[in-house]
């Protein structure tokens, strides 16, 4: 049961142009959300999240939306770039025992940005 | 700057060899966490730990158990490998949720059984 989607494999946008990347959950009881972003061979880097509390939260050229009604969430780039070039997986919080916090992973975009 | 190290980034072993996968984190945090990742099927928690010799089953822990001895070191065996856990391993290391959401990952370790 994937309890996080992301139902695009993969996504091309041009350099300059806004790449959506979309992500959507089942579970309601997820109070936090984050983007990851991973290159070939390197482990995941953190690049942005959202507490359910917002439903927008900005950084930089990188911006996350929360729509809690329809359990979907996006990751907006804006321009895109060809060093973001990279799978981007969408992670949601649930808390598990003991203060440790799970986070359920989706199956990952790869977004290729075209010169 | 938040290190998580892993002793080999890639592995070859045989089906039936025992194999330690070794993750250091440098950053004094309370929870380890070991996830594989697989096409098509995103990261996948195998397990976690959020104090030392504490751990607990994530989603997938067939096959695998885990040591927690120093709270730096978190260790993933595979007691007796089998060809469907080639895949790419990645530990994780975080804060208490109220400290912190991010987790913070290893490289990763490419495994390939035989």
């Amino acid at each position: 049961d994937q309890q996080v989607k992301q139902n695009s494999p993969s996504l091309s946008v041009q350099e300059g142009r806004i790449s959506i990347l979309n992500c959507d959950y089942t579970n309601s009881m997820f109070d936090y959300f984050l983007w990851y972003k991973k290159y070939p061979a390197e482990g995941p880097t953190f690049l942005i999240s959202i507490s359910s509390i917002k439903d927008k939260n900005e950084d930089g050229r990188f911006t996350v939306f929360l729509n809690k009604s329809a359990k979907h969430l996006s990751l907006h780039i804006v321009p895109s770039q060809p060093g973001d070039s990279a799978v981007y997986f969408c992670a949601a919080s649930a808390r598990l025992i003991q203060g440790a916090q799970k986070l359920v992973f989706g199956q990952g975009t790869r977004l290729t940005i075209n010169p | 700057d938040v290190k998580v190290t892993q002793s080999s980034r890639y592995l070859v072993k045989r089906t039936g060899e025992k194999v330690f996968l070794e993750c250091v984190q440098d950053m004094d945090h309370e929870n380890m966490f070991w996830y594989r990742q697989d096409p098509g099927l995103g990261l996948r928690l195998i397990y976690f730990s959020y104090d030392v010799k504490m751990k607990e089953k994530g989603d997938i822990p067939e096959g695998y158990s885990v040591s927690r001895e120093k709270k730096e070191r978190f260790s993933l065996i595979l007691e007796s490998a089998s060809t469907n856990q080639t895949s790419m391993y990645l530990c994780a290391s975080s804060l208490p949720p109220w400290q912190g959401n991010e987790q913070f990952f290893g490289p990763g370790t490419r495994l390939t059984v035989l």
